[in-house]
């Protein structure tokens, strides 16, 4: 039974170009949450999805980025223009229908913007 | 804001030695407590959690945390720690009555525990 996946595992971009990074959910587990965790810090709650909804958004940063979870297919981070103060780690977790108390995470997915 | 703290960035111990790593959080109301370790290389995995009924919560691997809800802590305790215990532990909190989503952790900043041989 595969884990959470993300994908890549690092990536590396020049200021301003987009990044986009994926996250698939453990099977049969329908909602999706994305973390960030920048240099000493803990990470960062940014959205909550389920499938073609954003349940909470309150963590997200109001410009560049954005989220979505489509029907089909990974979740996807989407973060336009990047600066360097984007340079993180971006952790995705899945939990099943209604159980947001069990959320499984991803190994991350290491950015750099150069 | 909500808020939670982890008292110390780094412990170092050697093994059978105890463990206790503070977590405080910033606000009262009902909480959701949860304890997750990060092996070096590995994924986030939830080491235990915390919902309600017996403040003393048994998780995997010896690991226990205890609530006290007048001291707005958690703080996670192993008797003998073993080499193999060396990771970075993160305390998290979700609150019941605060107007985001039950989805949303609020997490503290980690400690890393070295477990010398």
């Amino acid at each position: 039974n595969a884990g959470v996946m993300q994908n890549p595992r690092h990536l590396v971009r020049r200021r301003g170009q987009e990044a986009r990074l994926r996250c698939s959910p453990m099977k049969g587990h329908s909602h999706v949450y994305w973390y960030r965790q920048l240099p000493e810090e803990g990470l960062k709650f940014m959205v909550y999805l389920q499938k073609e909804n954003i349940i909470d958004e309150s963590g997200m940063p109001k410009e560049r980025f954005s989220a979505e979870f489509p029907k089909e297919g990974p979740s996807i981070l989407r973060i336009q223009q990047v600066v360097r103060g984007d340079s993180a780690a971006y952790f995705c977790a899945s939990s099943p229908r209604d159980r947001e108390d069990e959320q499984y995470f991803g190994p991350g997915t290491r950015l750099t913007v150069t | 804001a909500q808020s939670v703290s982890q008292h110390n960035h780094h412990v170092i111990l050697s093994e059978a030695a105890s463990l206790e790593l503070g977590c405080n959080y910033s606000y009262g109301g009902t909480v959701n407590l949860f304890w997750y370790v990060q092996y070096p290389g590995q994924h986030l995995q939830l080491l235990l959690k915390y919902f309600s009924g017996d403040p003393l919560v048994k998780g995997i691997k010896g690991f226990e945390a205890e609530f006290i809800k007048s001291k707005f802590s958690f703080n996670l305790r192993k008797p003998s720690v073993q080499w193999s215990d060396t990771a970075e532990y993160f305390c998290a909190v979700n609150w019941d009555d605060y107007g985001g989503s039950q989805g949303n952790l609020i997490f503290g900043k980690g400690t890393k525990l070295s477990v010398k041989p």
